[in-house]
């Protein structure tokens, strides 16, 4: 499989504060999606990336295929945007299953 | 926007006991998975199912697990005889919508106790 790594594994920020949160792939991937899993266990989508920028709002997400990584911005952060932040790849030629990253555990304190 | 659903929210059972776990994929997606979690580990791959048959599945997912398709909507998980260990948050999901095919939607999961 491949393997995902998530970095850092916690993060504690003041409300109001930036932040950047790294994914590393081992192997080239033909999907890339970034998950909230917010404290009732819910994972929500925040990202399709397998390449390129995109914004929504106070989030952005860049992926840079070449070279395994993708990176999801938060600005401004508020308490709301605490949880558990996954990435998730899928290589075409080990099927169509998700491998998911450990994760990086976000607090937002007011 | 559409969305997958999941029941139950939450399931105890003892343990030998079987359960089942109903999901609604998003309608017209063509491609349906299970995953789980146990709890405060990463979320893990079980089964993907197209075409009314298994497209791969983990090595988690043994003789006492089984999918099912039974009717145009729904999507289910079988646990033949649980154990402890079964414990976890069960996800589905689907994908495979024309325009969007590639994005995985997932439900808000099934938290399963086995005592």
């Amino acid at each position: 499989g491949i393997q995902v790594e998530q970095s850092p594994p916690d993060l504690i920020l003041q409300e109001g504060a930036n932040s950047t949160l790294r994914c590393n792939f081992s192997d080239s991937v033909n999907n890339l999606q970034w998950f909230h899993q917010n404290p009732w266990g819910q994972l929500i989508n925040l990202f399709y990336i397998p390449s390129g920028t995109k914004q929504n709002g106070r989030l952005s997400a860049t992926t840079v295929a070449t070279e395994r990584y993708s990176l999801l911005y938060i600005s401004s952060s508020q308490t709301t945007d605490s949880g558990v932040y996954f990435c998730a790849v899928e290589r075409k030629s080990t099927g169509n299953q998700f491998y998911f990253g450990t994760g990086t555990s976000l607090t937002v304190i007011p | 926007e559409p969305e997958v659903t999941q029941t139950p929210s939450h399931q105890v059972t003892q343990m030998g006991q079987e359960v089942i776990l109903r999901c609604v994929p998003i309608s017209n997606h063509l491609y349906f998975y299970w995953y789980r979690q146990i709890l405060g580990q990463k979320v893990e791959f079980l089964v993907s199912f197209y075409n009314n048959e298994i497209s791969e599945k983990s090595e988690i997912f043994d003789d006492q697990f089984s999918v099912e398709r039974p009717d145009g909507s729904n999507f289910t998980l079988k646990i033949r005889s649980t154990k402890l260990e079964d414990s976890a948050m069960y996800f589905c999901a689907s994908s495979g919508l024309a325009g969007d095919f590639e994005t995985q939607y997932f439900g808000p999961g099934t938290r399963l106790l086995v005592l």
